[in-house]
């Protein structure tokens, strides 16, 4: 089936550090990939997408790169701040014409200390 | 636009009772998705519509929910009995699917609980 597994949190870095958040996904056929950020008490909004292989997306500093021969779709961020703790949610999106479900993975708590 | 619009924000009700959260959707987005939100289970998609018709409600936990999609314009998600178990962060989104990478929109979430 489709799925996606993301590491575990919670995370807790101090400002400035580099972060990695780990995605991997299983899907049939051509999937389209997404990191979604959920601050506190708000809905997901989309960080950055990427929608065919080795495609990298890139949003207020973090970057994710669709590799499809790791089946992954790391995130990352070379220099954190306080206002980037969230919940970090990894996602993937079937073609249309397979149904186009959105599916996400069990999400990340990242805190950032000063 | 005011994006996706959900109400209410908070519910408390009563274990038996039935509980309507409800969904207006980003005008012209066709696709329509309901998820789950606890601590224990993460963010769980229970149904999702295309053009108003219910294209997978595998994720719908049993028989006490159930959801609709009246028009292009509202959508309903009904727990009935409601049982504390059910309390969790429901959230509701929509796309307008043009091809590879359409963005889903979320609501603000109804923080539901079952006493």
């Amino acid at each position: 089936g489709n799925s996606v597994t993301q590491m575990e949190g919670p995370v807790t870095l101090s400002e400035e550090a580099f972060l990695t958040i780990n995605c991997t996904y299983t899907a049939t056929g051509y999937p389209s990939l997404f990191w979604y950020v959920q601050y506190p008490g708000e809905g997901l909004q989309l960080l950055l997408k990427a929608t065919k292989a080795d495609d990298k997306g890139s949003n207020k500093g973090f970057e994710a790169t669709y590799r499809k021969e790791t089946t992954s779709f790391h995130l990352e961020k070379g220099s954190v701040q306080v206002s980037d703790s969230a919940v970090y949610f990894c996602a993937l999106t079937l073609p249309y014409n397979q149904g186009g479900k959105l599916i996400f993975g069990q999400g990340t708590e990242l805190s950032v200390k000063p | 636009d005011a994006g996706v619009i959900q109400s209410p924000r908070h519910e408390v009700t009563e274990m038996g009772q039935e509980v309507t959260l409800r969904c207006k959707p980003i005008s012209g987005h066709n696709s329509l998705f309901w998820y789950r939100q606890t601590m224990m289970r993460g963010l769980e998609l229970l149904i999702y519509f295309n053009n108003n018709v219910p294209i997978d409600d595998s994720g719908m936990p049993e028989d006490r929910f159930s959801a609709k999609m009246p028009n292009a314009s509202f959508s309903t998600l009904k727990i009935q009995p409601s049982e504390p178990r059910d309390s969790a962060v429901y959230f509701c989104a929509s796309s307008f699917p043009r091809g590879a990478g359409t963005e889903a929109f979320f609501g603000q979430g109804t923080r539901l609980t079952v006493v």
